[in-house]
């Protein structure tokens, strides 16, 4: 079955890097496009970015263009989240997720990992 | 950006009742790209519905979606004790963004 297990989160201060992994099983990786997707404490879903199934293209959200990267390794089937420059509002639980077709509908999710910027 | 509004924010049901969740689009989103997720307290979200009516793999035929352009709907004909969550709809077509979401509560 389709397993999503992220890590690498923690509690960091503000002006940090941290990185997130997402280790993806039970289906072919490298066929897929990967999003990673937020929710801050008490709120609402928040797309964050999005890579092509070979790591050709990369979308980014505006809040944290510049500041964050999306990559891959297919041979490890493994996404990551390089997160630099982080702020007080990056505050969430961070979720890896499958795209079904293209980059459209999120099918598959992992089960969370908490990230907390505070000083 | 397309913003998509909920309504109404929280739902309060019984179980057997029907729920009609609301999804209205900033502008037109095509019916392809209009999904609809359930979330439960602590846990990921769930892909209920893609392409605005399919139903994703696993889900009981009593969710339903509908909908086109900018207004879409969710209805959960029979309300069952595990249907009582929270909502998101989310769209596709440009960038991605999610609802606010409704929360179904039990009366």
């Amino acid at each position: 079955q389709v397993q999503l297990v992220e890590s690498g989160g923690g509690v960091v201060q503000p002006g940090t890097s941290l990185r997130l992994s997402c280790a993806a099983s039970g289906f072919t990786f490298s066929n897929y496009a990967m999003h990673w997707v937020r929710q801050a404490p008490g709120k609402g879903l928040e797309w964050v970015a999005v890579i092509s199934y070979d790591g050709s293209n990369e979308y980014y959200a505006y809040s944290v263009k510049g500041r964050f990267t999306i990559s891959r390794d297919n041979s490890k089937n493994t996404l990551y989240l390089q997160m630099n420059s982080l702020r007080a509002e990056d505050t969430a639980v961070f979720y890896c997720a499958r795209a079904r077709s293209g980059y459209s509908v999120f099918d598959y999710w992992g089960q969370g990992i908490p990230v907390t910027v505070s000083s | 950006e397309i913003v998509l509004t909920q309504s109404p924010g929280t739902l309060s049901l019984s179980p057997g009742e029907r729920a009609t969740l609301s999804c209205r689009a900033s502008q037109s989103v095509s019916s392809g790209y209009l999904a609809w997720y359930q979330q439960k307290p602590g846990q990921a979200p769930r892909l209920l519905i893609y392409g605005a009516s399919s139903r994703a793999t696993g889900i009981p035929d009593r969710f339903s979606g509908s909908g086109s352009g900018t207004d879409f709907t969710l209805t959960i004909s029979r309300l069952e004790p595990e249907d009582f969550a929270m909502y998101y709809c989310q769209q596709s077509g440009s960038s991605f963004t999610f609802g606010p979401g409704t929360k179904v509560d039990i009366k």
